[in-house]
Order: structure tokens, then C-alpha cells, then sequence
């Protein structure tokens, strides 16, 4: 079965303080792995990630997949108040040519001033 | 539109109501996804469209659920006989092709 595991499941941490959230996978038909972050309302998204070893920087946040071991890790440098949120981890899959994303539960992530 | 929109944002039914959820995506965006996400979950795959064709139904979970996408864009979400299992948001996305695709802001339904 499918399936897509992040930790840890929430962190408490201070402004200026590094993050490193991971997600590791099980998925037959592998394309692609996905970030998001979600706060009140809809995920947004953050990174996609296809090829081994190459990382994807935005501003603060970078990422990197590592295809043989079968995860990903999402870093996040000099917190921020605004950085609290949940962050998703999805794989898309492919099965009789049609794809899916499978989520993982989420890391809660909750920077305090 | 410039997002994927979807209404209402909020439903209260009875155990046993039936309810409709609407998802209006980006013009022109071809695949249309609906995902179930329970308190403290990550999102759940439900269904998938192509244009008017829903290629993946197997994450339905039960025949209670049903989607339709009839003309290609707008879809429908509908629960018959809704119980309190069904109590979630339901979220809704569409994508151009397989990349990153974009949310709605969900409907949360809860069943009273």
C-alpha cells in the first residue's frame, strides 16, 4: 500500500532557530514529491522535487529529495512567526496511467516570538 | 477565475441529509481532484477528473459518494445519506498538467 510518512508530527520552536522536516515514502510508479504549507485554509505550494540530490531554495526554505532512500527534507532557516503552519508532504503516484498525490499526516510547526 | 473556488465554505446537515459540494476550478485547467481531509489528517485522495472523465474513483469511500464533472469544469461532490464519519473538509484542486497543482480554500461540512 501507498504510503507517505512525515516527522515529526509537530515542533515547537523560537525565531531564528532551524527546522529540518522530513518525509519518507512507499509508493510503486514514483513521479514526483511535493511540499505544501497549509494554514487556516487551502495547502500552497512550496517545492517539487523529481531528481535525486538537487536541491530547490526559496528565500528561506529549501529541499531536497534523495530517490534511493526514499525521502525528502524540507528546511526551513531563520523562523519566522509567519513560517507557524502545517507542512504537507505529498508523492504522486502513478497507476494504470491515470496519477495521484498521496499526503502524509502533516508536520505542525509552530514558531514562537 | 483566478483560483480554484469552492462552495459553500461551510455545511452543517443532519445524519442522513444529502449534501452537494462545488468545486469551480481555473479556467482551463484539465484535471480536477477532490481530497477528504479529517481533523488532524493529511488530505485524502477521493477522486480525479480529466476534463469530463473521472479516471480514478478509488479513493470514494463509499457509494454513498459520488462526483461528476459533466462538462469539463465545474464538478460536484455529492454525499447521500451523510453520517458523522463524513464530518471533514473537503478540498478540491485542479491542475494544467501534473505539476503543483492548486487548492481550493474547502468546503468543511459537518454532520450533526
Amino acid at each position: 500500500e501507498d504510503k507517505v510518512v512525515q516527522s515529526p508530527l509537530s515542533l515547537v520552536v523560537h525565531e531564528g532557530d532551524t527546522v529540518t522536516l522530513n518525509c519518507s515514502y512507499e509508493v510503486t510508479n514514483f513521479r514526483s514529491l511535493l511540499w505544501y504549507k497549509q494554514e487556516k485554509k487551502a495547502p500552497t505550494f512550496l517545492f517539487m522535487l523529481t531528481s535525486s540530490g538537487i536541491e530547490k531554495k526559496s528565500g528561506r526554505l529549501s529541499s531536497i529529495l534523495d530517490k534511493k532512500e526514499l525521502f525528502s527534507i524540507l528546511n526551513i532557516t531563520a523562523t519566522q512567526t509567519g513560517d507557524s503552519a502545517i507542512y504537507l508532504c505529498a508523492v504522486e503516484a502513478t497507476t494504470s496511467g491515470t496519477y495521484k498525490y498521496i499526503f502524509g499526516t502533516g508536520t505542525r510547526l509552530k514558531v514562537l516570538a | 477565475g483566478a483560483g480554484v473556488s469552492q462552495s459553500p465554505r461551510y455545511k452543517v446537515a443532519k445524519r442522513g441529509q444529502d449534501v452537494a459540494l462545488r468545486c469551480d476550478p481555473i479556467s482551463g485547467h484539465v484535471s480536477l481532484f477532490w481530497y477528504q481531509q479529517a481533523l488532524g489528517q493529511g488530505p485524502e485522495f477521493l477522486t480525479y477528473f480529466q476534463n469530463e472523465a473521472q479516471l480514478d474513483k478509488s479513493g470514494l469511500p463509499s457509494d454513498r459518494f459520488f462526483a461528476e464533472r459533466p462538462e469539463g469544469s465545474v464538478s460536484t461532490l455529492k454525499i447521500q445519506r451523510t453520517q458523522q464519519e463524513d464530518s471533514a473538509v473537503y478540498l478540491c484542486a485542479s491542475s494544467l498538467v501534473s505539476y503543483g497543482y492548486t487548492f481550493g480554500s474547502g468546503t468543511r461540512l459537518t454532520i450533526v
